[in-house]
């Protein structure tokens, strides 16, 4: 099956910096999704992105999908912001597969 | 607009019992539903999908099952809690396989 891995797996910065997270998955995939779970577990979407790049706030993302990665960009980091941070790729049409995440710590 | 609700949100149960939890999800028909587990540490693990009324598969040979009574109903359940069931469950749907899919707010299952 697809391999999806995230990188790095913890990340610690003081609010206000910038941060990029990667994800690279080892086949084709139709889609990609990037989530935010907050401390209290909920996951929450942030992009919907197969393909190209998008932004919205202090976030955007990018996929190449002929390079098979995934860019997450956090700008101006706030302590909200901590959190694990997944892609999910979707591939055979069919199949979902999660990284294993990226723990975000921002500290005040 | 949409949503998705499970529960309950937090369980603790002994081993040897029954599990039920319930998921629904409003404002759309025919969803696909999923439920995934999260051990301790950080990944999510597909358990179960249902493209419609009774059509469960499985992804993974386990102590758990699913069900779909309704449209919009989903239910993980289990006979026998063991304690390698513990863990955080949540239910999730999209209209189509490629879609976005979007989450429940999770359920915390604790087997002592």
């Amino acid at each position: 099956g697809i391999q999806v891995e995230q990188s790095p797996p913890d990340l610690i910065l003081q609010e206000g910096a910038n941060s990029t997270l990667r994800c690279n998955f080892s086949d084709s995939v139709n889609n990609l999704q990037w989530f935010h779970q907050n401390p209290w577990g909920q996951l929450i979407n942030l992009f919907y992105i197969p393909s190209g790049t998008k932004q919205n706030g202090r976030l955007s993302a990018t996929t190449v999908a002929t390079e098979r990665y995934s860019l997450l960009y956090i700008s101006s980091s706030q302590t909200t912001d901590s959190g694990v941070y997944f892609c999910a790729v979707l591939y055979n049409n069919n199949d979902m597969r999660f990284g294993a995440g990226t723990r975000l710590t921002v500290k005040p | 607009s949409q949503t998705i609700h499970q529960w309950p949100a937090t369980l603790v149960q002994p081993v040897g019992s029954p599990l039920s939890l319930e998921c629904t999800v409003e404002g759309t028909s025919n969803p696909n539903l999923y439920w995934y587990r999260q051990a301790a540490g950080r990944g999510l693990q597909l358990l179960f999908y249902s493209v419609g009324i009774g059509q469960i598969s499985s992804e993974v040979p386990q102590n758990l099952s699913a069900s779909r009574p309704q449209d919009r109903q989903f239910i993980l359940s289990s006979k026998k809690l063991l304690l390698s069931d513990s863990g955080f469950y949540l239910c999730a749907w999209n209209r189509d396989r490629g879609n976005t899919i979007y989450f429940g707010e999770g359920s915390w299952l604790t087997v002592v």
